[in-house]
């Protein structure tokens, strides 16, 4: 089973549509996060949820909204996508010592 | 704004050599530090943590931390060409503290 696993793997979109990415972790974790990767391989903390709670929301523009229905899963929604939006986001859980378990992550392309 | 600062590399050594990653980072109150790694079109997989100075062994593998200095590195010893990777130094302070990761250092270890 795969500890913490995205959907889709690649989105291709076109500017001002939108869009959602999934996560689930079977680890047990009380912590969730979104990390952007961008294509200079920059790893940049977005969001962090403890226990679907929103604990940390870092100068994200508005159009992307994160949700968790319960402490296992963590969504990213992105409305009106730019081009900028393009990077690889990377869900991850964090574990007892502050180390985190990344996703396969979910590489969004926009045209 | 914290900071973690990584040479991009690429950094070559031949196989079976010693390579020596290092990091430095700017908030002197961190308290959790971590080696990821991170092949090519893959999500960053963790290698190693450490929290108090000094050295810690797994392996092949040493963190180094001098929380003085503000320094942390790595040691890959006998280097493996299955070694070559992007290695990510992330830092962390307690409670649901998010990591900050640096832009990483690219491995590549010739046969």
């Amino acid at each position: 089973d795969t500890a913490v696993s995205q959907t889709p793997k690649y989105l291709v979109t076109q500017m001002g549509n939108d869009k959602s990415i999934k996560c689930e972790q079977n680890l047990g974790h009380d912590t969730m996060y979104w990390y952007k990767q961008d294509s200079k391989k920059f790893l940049k903390i977005m969001f962090s949820y403890n226990n679907k709670e929103l604990i940390i929301n870092e100068t994200v523009p508005n159009r992307f909204s994160p949700k968790s229905p319960d402490k296992a899963h963590l969504n990213l929604h992105i409305n009106s996508l730019e081009l900028g939006d393009s990077a690889v986001y990377f869900c991850a859980s964090g574990g007892a010592v502050g180390e985190l378990f990344f996703g396969e992550g979910s590489r969004l392309t926009v045209l | 704004q914290k900071e973690v600062e990584q040479n991009s590399g690429p950094l070559s050594v031949p196989e079976g050599a010693i390579a020596s990653l290092n990091c430095t980072y700017s908030d002197r109150g961190s308290q959790s530090f971590f080696w990821y790694r991170q092949y090519s079109g893959k999500s960053p997989e963790l290698i190693m943590f450490i929290y108090s100075n000094g050295d810690k062994e797994d392996g092949r593998f040493t963190a180094q931390l001098n929380k003085a200095s503000q320094y942390v590195s790595l040691l890959i010893r006998d280097s493996q060409p299955s070694d070559s990777a992007t290695y990510l130094c992330a830092v962390g302070d307690s409670g649901y503290s998010t990591l900050t990761f640096g832009k990483g250092t690219m491995l590549l270890v010739s046969p």
